[in-house]
């Protein structure tokens, strides 16, 4: 079984870039969940993927988007950064259907550091 | 909206002593709680969840809804445990998780 895999594992941009993060899902795993993690703080939910669908959202503005493919492998899209979208971006993905005992497992994260 | 309080950031305990980390919540609805685990240089992972009542790696925790809590314990700490707990929250149309900002836990030896 292949466990949840991120890249890039660090990243290096300027405000106003825009960037993207992907992320492949651990083998059986249909729903993809992104996380923000700011330095100090917990994990954020930003958004999740269902089935190649957008299925919920957390706080955060339009310019976090998101895709997911066919294979439910994902990718996170944010534009015109900014300097506190510095942070861990980690993704999580989780077993079909909607069992009360499903579980997120986490990749090891994406570290963006926006200058 | 559903929200997730470690009150302790840091907490040092030394082996083969008790240890609690301490989690509360607010949330209106019936809720699901976990607690995640981060070893040095390892990926977060899930330790345990109320609704399995489960002990792992001889920790526990007892979801008391009268208290809003869902404290971690274990009887005997081992310098292995060190490592940052985070307290987790499941809601929402996604099951999304909603985290607390975490305690980092040191066993002395």
């Amino acid at each position: 079984e292949t466990g949840v895999t991120q890249s890039p594992t660090h990243l290096i941009k300027t405000r106003g870039q825009q960037v993207t993060l992907r992320c492949s899902s651990q083998s059986g795993h249909n729903t993809v969940s992104w996380y923000q993690q700011a330095l100090g703080q917990g994990p954020q939910f930003i958004f999740q993927y269902y089935r190649e669908e957008e299925n919920g959202r957390g706080n955060f503005p339009p310019r976090f988007s998101g895709l997911q493919f066919p294979n439910y492998s994902s990718e996170l899209n944010v534009n015109a950064l900014e300097l506190d979208d510095s942070a861990l971006y980690l993704c999580a993905s989780s077993s079909p259907g909607r069992s009360s005992t499903d579980t997120q497992y986490f990749g090891p994260g994406t570290r963006l550091t926006v200058l | 909206a559903q929200r997730v309080t470690q009150p302790e950031k840091l907490l040092s305990v030394f082996k083969g002593a008790p240890v609690e980390l301490k989690c509360n919540y607010s949330y209106s609805g019936s809720p699901e709680l976990f607690w995640y685990v981060q070893y040095s240089r390892q990926r977060l992972q899930l330790l345990l969840r109320h609704i399995s009542r489960e002990s792992i790696k001889g920790f526990t925790a007892d979801l008391n809804k009268g208290e809003t809590s869902f404290h971690l314990k274990k009887p005997f700490a081992q310098e292995e445990d060190s490592a940052m707990y985070y307290c987790a929250l499941r809601s929402g149309s996604a099951r999304q998780l909603t985290f607390g900002s975490g305690t980092q836990l040191t066993v002395l030896p």
